[in-house]
């Protein structure tokens, strides 16, 4: 199975930019085709999609969140972060299955 | 609107069976993939089954494989999870959702909690 690596925890001040990583134990693109996604999820709610392909905002997700990577690294930024954003944040694969998700950052305010 | 509506959790002893039914609306539903995503109580999200559109080709994880069956009735827009021989770690919110082309995820339910316990 792919294993993908996530820091538990990222404390960001409101208003700064806040950079969550995910690395994947084996490749996830496919020629030019990046398969991993960021959600977000709020304590009680459903998660979100946030990126899908790596860079592709979903729709009604603000601009200020953008996504980069390929092969084995990526990352979410959060630019500028608003108290809003607090929550979890998960990196999911579909390069193979078990499509499998990291075990979540948590953004924690400074 | 897409609506993904889960319904059929409860609490449930060990080695019995469960159903769980996700009404789906809002979107042609016979046109896309589904799956079952869950969260164990203050876990991270684990994939649990997906299932093709027309229902012919199912994936399951290793840890349901053999003991779950995900199903489909795109006749009433509903996908199903029948759970057999349910373990005390499967105990979790379990989520419906709609797959995209590449394999995320784009749109989920509310989520239905299953409890297993004696």
């Amino acid at each position: 199975d792919i294993v993908l690596t996530q820091s538990p925890v990222l404390a960001v001040s409101l208003g700064q930019r806040a950079t969550i990583s995910c690395r994947a134990s084996q490749s996830v693109s496919i020629s030019s085709i990046n398969l991993m996604h960021w959600y977000q999820q709020k304590p009680g709610q459903q998660p979100k999609l946030l990126i899908y392909r790596a860079s592709n905002l979903a729709s009604g997700i603000p601009a200020r969140f953008s996504g980069s990577g390929s092969g084995t690294d990526f990352t979410l930024t959060i630019d500028p972060v608003q108290a809003d954003d607090i929550a979890a944040y998960y990196c999911q694969q579909s390069r193979e299955s078990p499509h499998t998700f990291g075990a979540g950052t948590k953004l924690e305010l400074k | 609107e897409v609506q993904l509506v889960e319904s059929g959790g409860g609490l449930v002893q060990p080695g019995r069976s469960l159903k769980l039914s996700c009404a789906a609306s809002g979107f042609t539903f016979s046109d896309y993939n589904m799956a079952w995503v869950r969260q164990a109580p203050t876990k991270g999200l684990e994939w649990v089954a997906s299932i093709s559109y027309g229902g012919s080709n199912t994936h399951y994880g290793d840890s349901v494989k053999g003991r779950f069956t995900i199903s489909r009735d795109n006749a009433k827009s509903t996908l199903y999870l029948q759970m057999d021989s349910l373990r005390s770690e499967d105990t979790a919110t379990y989520y419906c959702a709609r797959r995209g082309s590449s394999g995320y995820f784009d749109y989920w339910g509310q989520g239905v909690m299953v409890t297993v316990s004696s």
